[in-house]
């Protein structure tokens, strides 16, 4: 299956600037976007298309692309940021893949 | 408001087929303009792409799951369903059902809730 390798974990405290990776060799062909998700709740898109956010996502979540890794960067994080966060793409068939998933913390 | 509810019986035994059906609100699934999806995450773990049915017909799946599941359609109830046969317990998992946007691959704008599903004898 495909495999899109995200950090276990990332730890900031509030006001700092969080940058959770993910890594695919299939993804400069494919867009990435990714998911929040907070315990015990489904995934909330929170930036599709590599870089396109939601009308209802704060400015502070943004995407970005450089070769073969993808970055979802949270500036000003605040307390409420705290959740799972998950990138998503296609293998080179299209079939879609997630990451693994990425535990942000905020001290 | 695009809402998605997943229903379905919460224990299966091991060997025997997961049903589960999603109840879809404020879009139609007849229209042919998204991916209607299954997704799930067992306990702990990272989400999986199950497989999804797009122009109200035409399904795609998980090579990984290797045909074990099947997704189908009823436009009368604008409800589309998961069959998973054979399952053991790496299938119990949170089942979601969600709609995938016009894209390459298609990203997920709106999801259920959450079905857990326990494969237990």
């Amino acid at each position: 299956s495909y495999e899109l390798t995200q950090s276990p974990s990332v730890s900031v405290s509030p006001g700092q600037t969080a940058r959770i990776t993910c890594s695919g060799d299939a993804l400069p062909m494919q867009y990435a976007y990714w998911y929040q998700q907070k315990a015990g709740q489904a995934p909330v898109l929170v930036i599709y298309k590599d870089n396109q956010r939601p009308s209802e996502i704060p400015e502070r979540f943004s995407g970005s692309r450089s070769g073969t890794t993808v970055t979802l960067t949270i500036s000003g994080v605040l307390a409420e940021d705290e959740a799972d966060y998950h990138c998503q793409s296609a293998d080179s068939s299209g079939n879609p893949g997630f990451g693994g998933g990425t535990k942000l913390t905020v001290l | 408001q695009v809402q998605l509810q997943e229903s379905g019986p919460g224990l299966v035994k091991p060997s025997q087929t997961l049903s589960l059906s999603c109840t879809v609100s404020g879009a139609s699934i007849s229209s042919g303009d998204f991916y209607w999806s299954w997704i799930r995450q067992p306990p702990g773990k990272g989400l999986e792409w199950i497989g999804y049915l797009y122009y109200s017909e035409d399904t795609d799946y998980n090579p990984s799951l290797k045909r074990r599941a099947i997704i189908s359609v009823d436009t009368s109830k604008n409800q589309f369903s998961l069959k998973l046969n054979s399952v053991t317990a790496a299938d119990t998992a949170l089942y979601y059902c969600a709609r995938g946007g016009i894209g390459n691959p298609p990203g997920f704008d709106y999801w259920g809730q959450g079905a857990l599903v326990t494969v237990s004898s």
